[in-house]
């Protein structure tokens, strides 16, 4: 069973372009919604998350929206850059240790 | 900025062989995990490990691995008899007080 389900499965956009990138979870029981960043070759890097008491976190050029209603929550990129070409994951944690992570987005940001 | 490690970055092992993973997580840091990651694919967990005890572990983590933290700063991956599907990408991760996990950079498993 998929926890979390991550869409689409790749992305390409133009520079300065705003990919978006959703995820979508079940179980009520998650309150934390971290997004990872992944080159290739390398472990993910935690780039922004978000707890369920706020609709919106910014953080430079990312920004997650959290819709608790719909448990639904999105990441997206402003003014998208080659350099953030990469895999992106997004996961959920239910305040226990395990990790549920989304199948991942690969973004391409052409130049 | 303190960081997970892990070593080697690359092992090649014959099937049927036994293989350590080793990992040093942050330093303060409470909760350990260890992932796979097959080429191309998402994230699997496998284990977590607080309080030199297995907190949670997957389907995937059956009695082939076990998991232990021999000293105050070591974290390994055992896997006692290696197959061919057991080639992935694994990674470790730890977490402090807080929910933000940290990865290593992985070991890359090769079983032939």
């Amino acid at each position: 069973q998929q926890q979390v389900k991550q869409s689409p499965q790749s992305l390409i956009v133009q520079k300065g372009g705003i990919p978006i990138i959703n995820c979508a979870y079940e179980n009520t029981a998650f309150d934390y919604f971290p997004w990872y960043q992944q080159f290739p070759g390398k472990g993910p890097a935690l780039l922004i998350a978000i707890r369920p008491d706020v609709s919106e976190k910014k953080e430079g050029r990312f920004t997650i929206s959290f819709n608790k209603s719909a448990k639904q929550f999105s990441l997206h990129i402003m003014d998208s850059q080659p350099g953030d070409s990469a895999t992106y994951f997004c996961a959920a944690n239910p305040s226990s240790n395990q990790f549920y992570f989304g199948t991942g987005t690969s973004l391409t940001v052409i130049p | 900025e303190p960081e997970v490690t892990q070593t080697p970055s690359h092992q090649v092992t014959q099937m049927g062989q036994e293989v350590i993973l080793r990992c040093v997580p942050i330093s303060n840091h409470l909760y350990f995990y260890w992932y796979r990651q097959i080429l191309g694919q998402k994230v699997e967990f496998l284990v977590s490990f607080y309080n030199n005890e297995i907190s949670e572990k997957s389907e995937i983590f059956d009695d082939q691995f076990s998991v232990e933290r021999p000293d105050g700063s070591n974290f390994t991956l055992k896997i006692r008899s290696t197959k061919l599907e057991d080639s992935a990408m694994y990674f470790c991760a730890s977490t402090g007080s807080g929910n933000e996990q940290y990865f290593g950079p992985g070991t890359r498993l090769t079983v032939t």
